[in-house]
């Protein structure tokens, strides 16, 4: 198994611009998470997802959008980013049964 | 309210030492209680985790402490060594809405010294 994926591991854009962060697992985990980390903080939770075609906010879901079409894909979409979205961004995911987040290897994003 | 208190920011310790890392939450109905070790540049991965009903756990030098009444856990190390410098973080579970989503602590910086 490949566990967690994201792509891309590292992307700098310009104000206003857009762009998908991709995050895909192969363990038929029911729950998917997105998560973004800024220097010295913690994770906030951005949205997150109990199964495919549910979708709901976590603590910081503003900027941000989501889609669960199938149970192995969640991409997150920045619409208009702005520099407040530099961050790391980790995608999780866990099984129907258990509390255990697995995480991607994150996406350093940097809006200039 | 939705907070973790993770205390300290930073741990600084000598090889050898025990370390201790404690956080404090306000939401009776959490169940689960994480804790995730993120070396720098990687991701995080749980290290161990406990559930309500139970009040410690162990798992070789690492182990956790839950007080549910006075709803603090606490993540201890002994016998440090320097592989153990790392990012910690602590979470819980609450249910805002129906679905179980976790909470983090902002995380202790720890460095063992050889």
């Amino acid at each position: 198994n490949a566990g967690v994926t994201q792509t891309p591991k590292f992307r700098i854009l310009k104000i206003g611009q857009s762009m998908t962060l991709q995050c895909a697992q192969d363990m038929n985990h029911n729950y998917m998470y997105w998560y973004r980390q800024d220097p010295g903080m913690g994770l906030k939770l951005i949205y997150y997802s109990v199964g495919a075609g549910i979708t709901d906010k976590g603590e910081v879901p503003n900027g941000y959008n989501v889609s669960r079409s199938t149970t192995e894909d969640f991409p997150l979409r920045l619409e208009l980013a702005a520099p407040s979205q530099t961050s790391v961004y980790f995608c999780a995911s866990r099984p129907g049964t258990g509390y255990e987040q697995y995480f991607g290897p994150g996406t350093r994003l940097t809006v200039t | 309210g939705e907070n973790v208190e993770q205390h300290p920011s930073t741990l600084s310790v000598q090889e050898g030492d025990s370390a201790v890392i404690k956080c404090t939450y306000s939401d009776s109905a959490s169940n689960y209680f994480p804790w995730y070790k993120q070396e720098l540049g990687k991701r995080p991965q749980l290290i161990i985790d406990i559930r309500s009903n139970v009040g410690e756990k162990k798992d070789q030098r690492i182990a956790v402490t839950l007080n549910k009444t006075a709803e603090h856990f606490s993540l201890h190390i002994t016998e440090t060594q320097p592989e153990d410098s790392a990012v910690y973080f602590c979470a819980r579970n609450s249910r805002p809405g129906g679905s179980y989503i976790p909470t983090f602590g902002r995380g202790t910086s720890l460095i063992v010294h050889p």
